[in-house]
């Protein structure tokens, strides 16, 4: 079993589906990172956190610290969303990475 | 936010030669910063870690001495892939450790070598 566990492992969804991705983690954690990873290849940090919510644009990222899981909300989703969504726990310097969830928005 | 650069994006290189990408934090100072690898379709992996001002610790099976890894400031980090070979063709990402923020850590956007 994978320290970090993300579900779904692959979603296609229409657009301006409401999108969620989950994250579950088995060990404490310092934080916890969701990063967006586009075709290319190219890594973008979409959020860190360690506890409660955070929001960026269409984008939310929640975190229940007792439950160790993560979830990553996007609100009216969009072509341009579809990437893969990394969710990555962090643990003082190690960070351990999910195997991601290949998100396919269609118009 | 803080800002971790990677330079080349991209990169096709012989068979044989060597390559360094740099990692720089732009707008902050990383006391640590650490390389990832990424093969197709599987998750990130940690290569080594890098401090300023010492010698890299690499993670178990990744050759140093093909590897390497320089963190001469606050601020770069470089990796050097000496004496490419396919098989070292890869996604490489670096992230950088904010030395006033603890643990916190920020990602490059990575490089895409390919060996040929």
């Amino acid at each position: 079993k994978n320290e970090v566990e993300q579900s779904p492992q692959n979603l296609t969804a229409q657009e301006g589906e409401f999108i969620t991705i989950n994250c579950s983690y088995s060990v404490g954690i310092s934080a916890l990172h969701w990063l967006q990873q586009h075709p290319g290849g190219g890594i973008v940090s979409l959020f860190m956190l360690s506890s409660g919510k955070k929001k960026h644009g269409r984008l939310i990222a929640t975190i229940n610290i007792q439950e160790k899981h993560s979830s990553l909300h996007i609100t009216a989703s969009h072509p341009r969303d579809s990437a893969v969504y990394i969710c990555a726990r962090n643990r003082d310097d190690k960070i351990i990475f999910g195997k991601g969830t290949r998100l396919h928005i269609l118009p | 936010g803080a800002v971790v650069s990677q330079h080349p994006s991209r990169v096709i290189c012989k068979s044989g030669t060597s390559v360094k990408i740099e990692c720089r934090s732009l707008d902050f100072q990383a006391t640590t910063m650490f390389w990832y690898r990424q093969f197709p379709k599987q998750s990130l992996m940690l290569m080594a870690t890098s401090n300023e001002g010492s010698k890299a610790t690499y993670e178990q099976g990744v050759e140093k001495d093909k590897f390497l890894i320089n963190h001469a400031s606050l601020t770069l980090s470089t990796l050097t892939v000496t004496s490419a070979h396919p098989e070292d063709s890869s996604f490489y990402i670096c992230s950088a450790r904010n030395r006033v923020r603890g643990y916190e850590q920020y990602f490059g956007p990575g490089t895409r070598l390919t060996v040929t």
